[in-house]
C-alpha cells in the first residue's frame, strides 16, 4: 500500500544538527517533500528531491534518499529555536501520464532545548 | 506576496449548520486541493481541482462539496456540518506541471473548525 512513517517527536539541544527520519512505501514516488509547519500556520516547503538523487544540500538543510531501503531523511546542521515545528515527509506517486497523488506523513514535532 | 488566502481563520459550528470554507489564489496555479489535518493523521486530502471547471474526490469526501468557481478560487462546503468535522482545513495550490502532483504545493495558514 501507500504509506509514509515518521516518529511523532524529537528533542535536540540548540546547536546540535537534527535529523528527521522518513520510511514511505511506494517505489514509484517521483519527489519527495520536507514541509515546515510552525504553530498556527499552513505547511510551508522546505525542500524536495527528485527520486533519482541521493543527496540535496540547500544551506543547513540536507536530504538523504536511500532509495533500496525508501529511507528519506532531513538533517538541519546548527539547529535554532526558530527551527520548532512539525516536520512532515511526503512522497508523490506516479499513477499515469498526466496524474499522481501525493501522500503526507503524519510529521514530527521537532522542540529546541538550550 | 499573498500566496493562498484562507477565510475565515476560526469558525465554531453547531451540529447541522452549514458553512463555506472560501480560499484564494494568486500564484496563477492551475491545480487546488482542500485537506484537513487531524492530530497523529498527517494531512488526508478532501477534494482537488486539476483545472478551472474540473473538480474530483480525493480520500476523504464525504460530508463535503467544492466549488472552483474560477482559476483563483476553490471553496469547500459542509452542507450539515457534524462533530466528525471538527478538524484544520488547509487549502493549496500548484502548477499541474507534467503531473498533478509532481509540482510543490503551497498552503494557506488554514481554517480551525469546531463542530459543537
Amino acid at each position: 500500500g501507500e504509506d509514509v512513517e515518521q516518529s511523532l517527536f524529537l528533542s535536540v539541544r540548540e546547536g546540535d544538527s537534527s535529523v528527521i527520519n522518513c520510511t514511505y512505501t511506494d517505489s514509484s514516488s517521483t519527489y519527495l517533500y520536507w514541509y515546515k509547519q510552525e504553530p498556527g500556520a499552513g505547511l510551508q516547503l522546505l525542500t524536495y528531491i527528485f527520486s533519482n538523487m541521493d543527496m540535496k544540500q540547500d544551506q543547513r538543510l540536507t536530504v538523504l534518499l536511500n532509495k533500496k531501503d525508501k529511507h528519506l531523511s532531513l538533517r538541519i546542521a546548527d539547529t535554532q529555536t526558530g527551527d520548532s515545528a512539525i516536520y512532515f515527509c511526503a512522497e508523490s506517486i506516479r499513477r499515469s501520464s498526466s496524474a499522481s497523488k501525493i501522500i503526507f506523513g503524519s510529521g514530527t514535532r521537532l522542540s529546541i532545548r538550550p | 506576496n499573498a500566496g493562498v488566502t484562507q477565510t475565515p481563520k476560526f469558525q465554531v459550528l453547531k451540529t447541522g449548520q452549514s458553512m463555506t470554507l472560501q480560499c484564494a489564489q494568486d500564484m496563477n496555479h492551475n491545480s487546488m486541493y482542500w485537506y484537513r489535518q487531524d492530530p497523529g493523521m498527517g494531512l488526508r486530502l478532501i477534494y482537488y481541482s486539476a483545472s478551472e471547471g474540473t473538480t474530483d474526490k480525493g480520500e476523504v469526501p464525504n460530508g463535503y462539496n467544492v466549488s472552483r468557481l474560477n482559476k483563483r478560487e476553490f471553496s469547500l462546503r459542509l452542507e450539515s456540518a457534524a462533530p466528525s468535522q471538527t478538524s484544520v482545513y488547509f487549502c493549496a495550490s500548484s502548477n499541474s506541471g507534467t503531473g498533478l502532483y509532481n509540482q510543490p504545493q503551497h498552503f494557506g495558514d488554514g481554517t480551525r473548525l469546531s463542530i459543537l
